[in-house]
């Protein structure tokens, strides 16, 4: 079937504008993670949805970021003021529950000008 | 909290060398063991896991064992290919859900 889809794949924008990442993850799974990739830092795990639970956002990095899942599938992942640290790789994945296996999208790249 | 460390390389090999990528860990209880790869342009994939003390994961190839005496999960292949070249990823799954990955280690393999 499908995997996890992400749009957009490249995204740039000015200092002090607000992005929205989209997410689709994979059809049935409850689980949904946004971590970001880049070069100063690696992955970082940023927020995870489970079901209708409250989100664990403890690695969200400051207050200008924030995400929602609707229906608890789709997730919008929100970046208001942006940055130019906030340039990275924005990175989800889906999965069927713990211990099963995360299956990441291919990614949006952020470039904060 | 939990952390990851693994060789961060980058590391150059002959085709059909031999590959070991270290990889360490510290976590509280009983993590889950990943290692993810990282293709030229493409996502994250998963390459193997191990979920218990002593689970061998294997995949193409690759092997790695999950070794909690040591807190240990080290990737090994006995004949690397061009193809394997990519960036690999040690990540472990803690008492939170979340993912925690090492810094990666790039490899290429010339042929």
């Amino acid at each position: 079937g499908a995997g996890v889809s992400q749009s957009p794949s490249n995204k740039v924008t000015e200092k002090g504008k607000d992005v929205e990442l989209r997410c689709d993850p994979i059809s049935g799974h409850t689980a949904l993670y946004w971590y970001r990739q880049s070069l100063g830092q690696g992955l970082e795990f940023l927020i995870y949805f489970q079901g209708n639970s409250a989100p664990d956002k403890s690695g969200l990095p400051s207050d200008r970021f924030s995400a929602e899942r609707t229906g608890g599938s789709v997730s919008t992942l929100t970046i208001q003021r942006t940055q130019q640290e906030d340039s990275a790789v924005y990175l989800c994945a889906s999965s069927g529950g713990r211990p099963e296996t995360q299956y990441f999208g291919p990614g949006t790249r952020l470039t904060v000008l | 909290g939990d952390s990851v460390t693994q060789m961060e390389g980058p590391v150059t090999l002959s085709e059909e060398a031999f590959l070991t990528i270290n990889c360490t860990y510290t976590a509280t209880g009983y993590p889950s063991l990943f290692w993810y790869v990282q293709y030229p342009g493409e996502g994250l994939q998963l390459l193997l896991k191990a979920t218990k003390a002593d689970d061998k994961g294997s995949n193409k190839g690759f092997e790695a064992t999950y070794r909690k005496e040591t807190t240990s999960f080290h990737l090994e292949k006995g004949s690397v290919q061009v193809s394997d070249s990519a960036v690999y990823f040690c990540a472990l799954q803690g008492g939170s859900e979340k993912l925690v990955f090492g810094k990666g280690t790039k490899l290429t393999v010339n042929p």
